[in-house]
């Protein structure tokens, strides 16, 4: 059983371009979760998919900020015109809702905006 | 968001001693919670669950200990090893809806 796969696992952009992130989860599972984590913080919600429906986003994700999930399987997040700010972490996790819910992480996907 | 919070930004144990990780959160809507334990560069790797209607639950070398009177989660581990060192999260999941919030993290360093 391979866990949630993410890449690229560093991304190096120039302010005010765009980057994508793909995240493919544990097979089978239904939910997918997008979150960002800078330094000597905690995770931070962005947003997340149950099969291919976005059912929830935070304020956190801006305008510049847009995920998919298209076939219900692996997501792409991307942020468009990055900023300074953006750099970050992003975290993907899924789980199989229905059962106890418990979400596993990936590696994450580190973003430098520079 | 809502407000998880650690008592202890850092933990320094001995090796082979136990440590306690506390965790406070605001809501008492919250009825799941996971320990997480993340090591440096790479993701958080889950460690032990606790649903709001137990008080108590056992894995291997660790407890949670959970305190709905006073919103309060604890993470045990036994005979702390080097291998544990890392930011330990606590999160918690609303019965409104599916996402978790995340406490800033306590790192933990085991003195060999």
């Amino acid at each position: 059983d391979t866990g949630v796969s993410q890449n690229p696992r560093h991304k190096i952009t120039k302010r005010g371009q765009n980057v994508t992130f793909r995240c493919d989860p544990i097979s089978e599972h239904n939910r997918l979760y997008w979150y960002r984590q800078t330094l000597g913080q905690g995770p931070e919600f962005l947003t997340y998919f149950q099969n291919e429906a976005q059912l929830e986003k935070s304020r956190l994700l801006s305008d510049r900020f847009s995920a998919e999930r298209p076939k219900g399987s692996f997501s792409t997040l991307e942020i468009q015109r990055t900023e300074q700010g953006d750099s970050a972490m992003y975290l993907c996790a899924s789980s199989l809702a229905g059962t106890s819910n418990t979400i596993y992480f990936g590696e994450g996907s580190w973003l430098t905006v520079v | 968001g809502e407000s998880v919070g650690l008592h202890l930004p850092t933990l320094s144990v001995q090796e082979g001693d136990n440590s306690i990780i506390n965790c406070a959160y605001s809501n008492s809507a919250s009825d799941y919670f996971i320990w997480y334990k993340q090591e440096s560069g790479k993701g958080p790797q889950f460690i032990i669950d606790i649903r709001s209607n137990m008080d108590k639950r056992q894995g291997q070398r660790v407890t949670v200990l959970l305190n709905k009177t006073v919103k309060h989660l604890s993470l045990q581990i036994a005979a702390t090893q080097p291998g544990d060192s890392a930011v330990y999260f606590c999160a918690e999941k609303l019965n409104t809806g599916n996402q978790f919030y995340f406490g800033t993290g306590t790192s933990l360093t085991v003195i060999p």
